[in-house]
């Protein structure tokens, strides 16, 4: 089992959809969760950090599952410019246990 | 502005060659990272430095090496180069203490062709 699976889509979805992905590890000592975007043939950027009491960033949303050992990243009112891959990614406590998943690609149509 | 940046964006090589991308960041980041790209396997850790005259080894380090002579520079070296190597490199860096939880940010990628 990898550490950090992702379904890895490609997810096609209208303009206005809401999606949802998740992201599942296997370490349960792990300490902070990210969602990263990544555009074609770009370097990832941070798109927000997950925290345990959950996260809003407009039409963004993540949630931490410390008991399923899920994190999951809602989109509402998909836009056209939300099409890019999204990394989940999540740090053991050191460099060394930095975990990229092998990410989620999202297609929003017309 | 702030940025990281990488050279060259993209580098054919020959097998057996020796290959260096060089990392630069104006962060004045203690951390820095080298990762590889490749379909189906996201990004794994090659090196990293948790500051000046520190390096470690990540998950896929074989074949490769780095050095931090300061706080801007990582850079990456190919000691001969295979064509498993091929692939797309990244550069990050980062704030804070032994890379704990803070965001990186990441350099534009070296795509690298070893032929």
């Amino acid at each position: 089992r990898k550490e950090v699976e992702q379904d890895p889509g490609p997810f096609n979805v209208p303009e206005g959809a809401t999606v949802a992905f998740n992201c599942t590890y296997s370490n349960s000592a792990s300490q902070s969760f990210f969602w990263y975007r990544q555009d074609c043939r770009k370097e990832p950027k941070l798109l927000m950090s997950v925290y345990s009491s959950g996260n809003e960033d407009g039409r963004f949303t993540a949630q931490l599952n410390r008991a399923s050992q899920y994190i999951s990243l809602l989109i509402r009112d998909s836009k056209l410019s939300d099409s890019a891959t999204y990394l989940c990614v999540v740090n053991g406590g050191s460099a060394s246990k930095i975990i990229f998943g092998s990410g989620t690609r999202l297609s929003i149509r017309p | 502005d702030a940025e990281i940046t990488q050279s060259p964006r993209h580098k054919i090589t020959e097998t057996g060659r020796q290959v260096t991308l060089a990392c630069h960041q104006t962060w004045n980041h203690n951390n820095m990272f080298w990762y590889r790209q490749d379909l189906g396997h996201g990004l794994r850790l090659i090196h990293y430095s948790y500051g000046v005259q520190d390096t470690n080894k990540g998950e896929v380090s074989d074949g490769y090496s780095v050095s931090r002579s300061n706080t801007e520079d990582l850079p990456l070296t190919l000691e001969s180069a295979a064509s498993s190597q091929t692939s797309v490199y990244f550069c990050a860096s980062s704030d804070g203490t032994s890379g704990e939880g803070n965001e990186q940010f990441f350099g534009p990628g070296t795509r690298l062709t070893v032929l």
